[in-house]
């Protein structure tokens, strides 16, 4: 059975790190390019960050760009992101996503982890 | 980047009814569009990829058409736990893959 299970959420303060972990099982990690998307309470999905099967190439939103870092470790089957200079509009719930297609990568994700709550709060 | 427009916002309909929602690219994406389902406090669940096929699992009451800048997601005979908020998506370009604004669908 494949599981994606989030954990490092939690309350920092603006301007706060934060490391997000994903661990990833029941499928060859290392064959698939992983997402990260998140959830602003009571708002819709935004993608985030995007890391091929290989670690590379990596893609980032605009809104996260220069802020955040995508890492996987294959060996470990975990995939990361470092969340660094947070801001309020960073609170929201953090998914990580498996791409469909594996190497191949269509961008349609068909398992997602239970999520993490990230809170940006002084 | 890919702006994705959904129409309505928000439906309710009841039990058996068909409904459509309509989700609209600012440009073509052929068909790389995706549909998801989510309910509340739980992760989205992918219905429909590449605009007509359906995911493993899913129930064939869901169907989705369309190619180009329109697209459609059908529930053929609305069931009780089809209440959720739906959210299209287009892959056409990375980056970033854009999501529409979701349609909230209720049972009367």
């Amino acid at each position: 059975e494949v599981q994606l299970v989030e954990s490092g959420g939690g309350l920092v303060q603006p301007g706060g790190s934060l490391r997000l972990s994903c661990a990833a099982s029941g499928f060859t990690f290392s064959s698939y390019s992983l997402n990260w998307v998140r959830q602003a309470p009571g708002r819709g999905l935004e993608w985030v960050s995007f890391i091929s099967s290989s670690g590379s190439p990596i893609y980032y939103a605009d809104s996260v760009k220069g802020r955040f870092t995508i890492s996987r470790d294959n060996a470990r089957n975990s995939l990361y992101l470092q969340m660094n200079s947070l801001r309020a509009e960073d609170t929201a719930v953090y998914y990580c996503a498996r791409d469909r297609l594996g190497i191949a990568a269509d961008g349609a994700f068909d398992y997602w982890g239970q999520g993490a709550l990230v809170t940006v709060s002084s | 980047d890919i702006q994705m427009t959904q129409s309505p916002s928000s439906l309710s309909a009841s039990v058996g009814d068909r409904i459509s929602i309509t989700c609209r690219a600012s440009q073509s994406i052929s068909t790389y569009l995706n549909w998801y389902q989510q309910k509340p406090g739980k992760a989205p669940e992918l219905l429909i990829y590449a605009a007509s096929s359906l995911q493993s699992g899913v129930p064939s009451r869901f169907s989705g058409s369309g190619s180009g800048t329109d697209f459609t997601l059908t529930i053929s005979s609305l069931q009780p736990e089809d209440s959720a908020t739906y959210y299209c998506q287009q892959s056409y370009t990375t980056p970033p893959l854009t999501f529409g604004g979701g349609t909230k669908v209720e049972i009367k």
